[in-house]
């Protein structure tokens, strides 16, 4: 069953630093997401990318915050220069179609120093 | 006002009890609404997808009232598998979709 991975499964970096965090979406799939959960609290929202652009972002995603889909497989996020408060588990999503649901990565921890 | 409000709960039931979960959301012209499920330090895992008729998928019923901005999911006959956190998904416009908080189910043997 085809299915959304993330990598790493754990970042570490030091507050300041810029990280990647790296997703690669299920095949035939058209709409793709990042979502942040921090420990304890509700999935949020952060970007949704669809025919190679941002259709939608929250008040989260500032500009610290870029995604790209590089190469037609890959789907990243990166944070430019990360705070403590970016530590969270980081989901990546991608969806078939406007009826379809999301399926999830298993998520990329990342803990700021 | 929150999108999307659920009780976090927690419920502890004893196996094979009838559990309901509510979730109400603040946008009348949300498009598509889900329940997942959430392990601990997992990622969420779609349940069902629920419709304005109304689904079952064995022992889980999912309900939309859209006059009252409010969905629901029924589970009979509670398993001990089915301790999880119950996640409730709204898209409310355009692409972006707005999760509760969940909802923490513990089923005691």
């Amino acid at each position: 069953e085809p299915e959304v991975t993330q990598t790493p499964s754990h970042q570490v970096t030091q507050m300041g630093q810029e990280v990647i965090l790296r997703c690669v979406p299920i095949s035939n799939h058209l709409y793709f997401y990042w979502y942040r959960q921090i420990l304890g609290q509700k999935v949020e929202f952060l970007v949704s990318f669809y025919n190679n652009e941002i259709s939608e972002k929250s008040e989260i995603f500032d500009d610290q915050f870029s995604v790209e889909r590089p190469d037609g497989s890959n789907f990243t996020l990166k944070i430019r220069s990360t705070k403590l408060e970016d530590s969270a588990m980081y989901f990546c999503a991608s969806m078939r179609g406007r009826e379809y649901e999301q399926f999830f990565g298993p998520g990329t921890r990342l803990t700021v120093l | 006002r929150k999108e999307v409000e659920q009780d976090p709960g927690p419920f502890n039931v004893p196996e094979g009890a009838t559990v309901a979960f509510n979730c109400t959301y603040s946008n009348s012209a949300s498009q598509s609404f889900f329940w997942y499920r959430q392990d601990c330090r997992k990622e969420p895992k779609l349940l069902m997808s629920v419709y304005s008729s109304g689904n079952e998928d064995g022992r889980f019923t999912a309900q939309l009232n859209r006059a009252s901005q409010y969905i629901s999911l029924l589970i009979r006959d509670s398993k001990l598998s089915d301790s999880a956190t119950y996640l409730c998904v709204v898209n409310m416009a355009g692409n972006q979709f707005y999760f509760g908080t969940g909802t923490s189910l513990t089923v005691i043997p």
